[in-house]
């Protein structure tokens, strides 16, 4: 069936320091990757996505790439701040013609020490 | 900016008993989800809704569950015989358009934390 795999589900940084969290999935048919961040006790919310048209995107310090053939895809977080210290999930859809359901990863926890 | 909202934000239950969640999506929005998530763990897919009917739903989204756009504002999950492992936060989402379209960021509500004991 269809499943999201990610890694690592902890990762501990020096503020300053890249995070790079790295995400599979299964459904070849998948074409839309979201990453969302979500704090304690909040809503996800979205962060950054791609769609399987492009192999990179950036924001200021967020990047995502994405490897259709190997099905990876990954998110970079440089030169990252405490505030960037949250859960991260990603996500797969393959944007159905009336749904366009997330299968999410399992999350990963990043603190950022000061 | 337009956030979905949805309520309560925590409802305690006692197991067997019917609850119902409530959630307004975003006004232009089209396309309506719930997903839940047990504590510590993924979010998880429920069901989808559009055009006022299910497009999809999970292996989760059994006969107990049910959804409904009763009006032209609010949408309701409904859980008729709550479970012990039902306890989870539930979240709405809502987002104007499909992938195929472009657009189709979704957008979470703040989630209702329900508790069954």
């Amino acid at each position: 069936g269809e499943n999201v795999e990610q890694h690592p589900s902890t990762l501990s940084v020096q503020e300053g320091d890249s995070a790079v969290i790295k995400c599979t999935y299964s459904d070849s048919a998948s074409n839309y990757f979201p990453w969302y961040k979500q704090e304690l006790g909040k809503r996800p919310q979205l962060i950054i996505d791609i769609r399987s048209n492009v192999g990179e995107k950036k924001d200021q310090r967020i990047a995502v790439t994405l490897n259709k053939t190997a099905k990876h895809f990954s998110l970079h977080i440089t030169e990252t701040q405490p505030e960037d210290s949250a859960v991260y999930f990603c996500a797969a859809s393959k944007g159905g013609y009336n749904t366009d359901k997330l299968i999410f990863g399992t999350g990963t926890r990043l603190q950022v020490f000061p | 900016e337009p956030e979905v909202t949805q309520t309560p934000s925590h409802q305690v239950t006692q197991m067997g008993q019917e609850v119902i969640l409530r959630c307004v999506p975003i006004s232009n929005h089209l396309y309506f989800y719930w997903y839940r998530q047990i504590l510590g763990q993924k979010v998880e897919f429920l069901v989808s809704f559009y055009n006022n009917e299910i497009s999809e739903k999970s292996e989760i989204f059994d006969d107990q569950f049910s959804v409904e756009r009763p009006d032209g504002s609010n949408f309701t999950l409904k859980i008729r015989s709550t479970k012990l492992e039902d306890s989870a936060m539930y979240f709405c989402a809502s987002s104007p358009r499909p992938i195929r379209t472009g657009n189709n960021e979704q957008f979470f509500g703040p989630g209702t934390r329900l508790t069954v004991l």
